[in-house]
């Protein structure tokens, strides 16, 4: 079983601020990063999904970059707006093409 | 397109009781899942299938049980309910190949009393 950590576990920004989490994954048996966004009382919803080291993906004001020599990916949202507030969930894709999901960072964006 | 369904919304069993959760997808996946998302957890898997007439467990299968008879069908059973097996149970759906995106249901949320 892989182990994939998030961090921070909460964070509370005010609007217009810029912000970021990490996602920690095992590079070994390594096939896909994944990101989703999870409102409260709604389903988690994909953002990206990622596999090659370097990768870039960007959607609006948020993006990711992925890095599987060491293991981590950021997920970037600028600007942030209160219906950025959600859950962002990583997933590590392994070769089993099982996903190992983290416990989620939730986000709170402050008017 | 409903996407992925999931029912019932909501049950309360009693301990020993058993039931069923039934996830349906019309996108013509071929893998389906079942998770359990307990609070600070995440969402841990229960069991999957790579196809019709195929099951595999996941990280945490005990006590339950699974089946895919139909491909659009998912079936998750719960034999003997136990009270650690309250949770919300969300079911998902995938192409094999590609990105393998997961598409969620909307979840089940079950109380075992």
């Amino acid at each position: 079983i892989l182990n994939v950590e998030q961090s921070p576990q909460s964070l509370h920004v005010q609007e217009g601020d810029s912000t970021n989490f990490t996602c920690s994954f095992p590079s070994s048996n390594f096939y896909a990063l994944h990101w989703y966004r999870w409102e409260t009382a709604k389903s988690p919803e994909a953002l990206f999904v990622m596999t090659l080291n370097g990768d870039e993906k960007k959607k609006g004001r948020i993006s990711a970059t992925l890095n599987t020599k060491e293991g981590y990916s950021y997920l970037y949202i600028k600007g942030s707006q209160p219906e950025d507030s959600a859950t962002y969930l990583c997933a590590s894709l392994g070769v089993a093409r099982q996903l190992t999901f983290g416990s989620g960072t939730q986000l709170t964006v402050l008017p | 397109n409903a996407g992925v369904t999931q029912t019932p919304k909501f049950r309360v069993l009693k301990t020993g009781q058993s039931m069923t959760l039934l996830c349906a997808q019309d996108m013509n996946h071929e893998y389906m899942y079942w998770y359990r998302q307990d609070p600070g957890m995440g969402l841990r898997l229960i069991h999957y299938s790579v196809g019709e007439g195929t099951t595999a467990k996941g990280e945490v299968p005990d006590g339950y049980n699974v089946s895919r008879l139909k491909k659009q069908n998912f079936l998750l059973g719960l034999e003997s309910a136990a009270p650690s097996q309250t949770s919300v149970y969300f079911c998902a759906s995938s192409y094999a190949g590609g990105s393998y995106e997961q598409y969620f249901g909307p979840g089940t949320r079950l109380t075992v009393t």
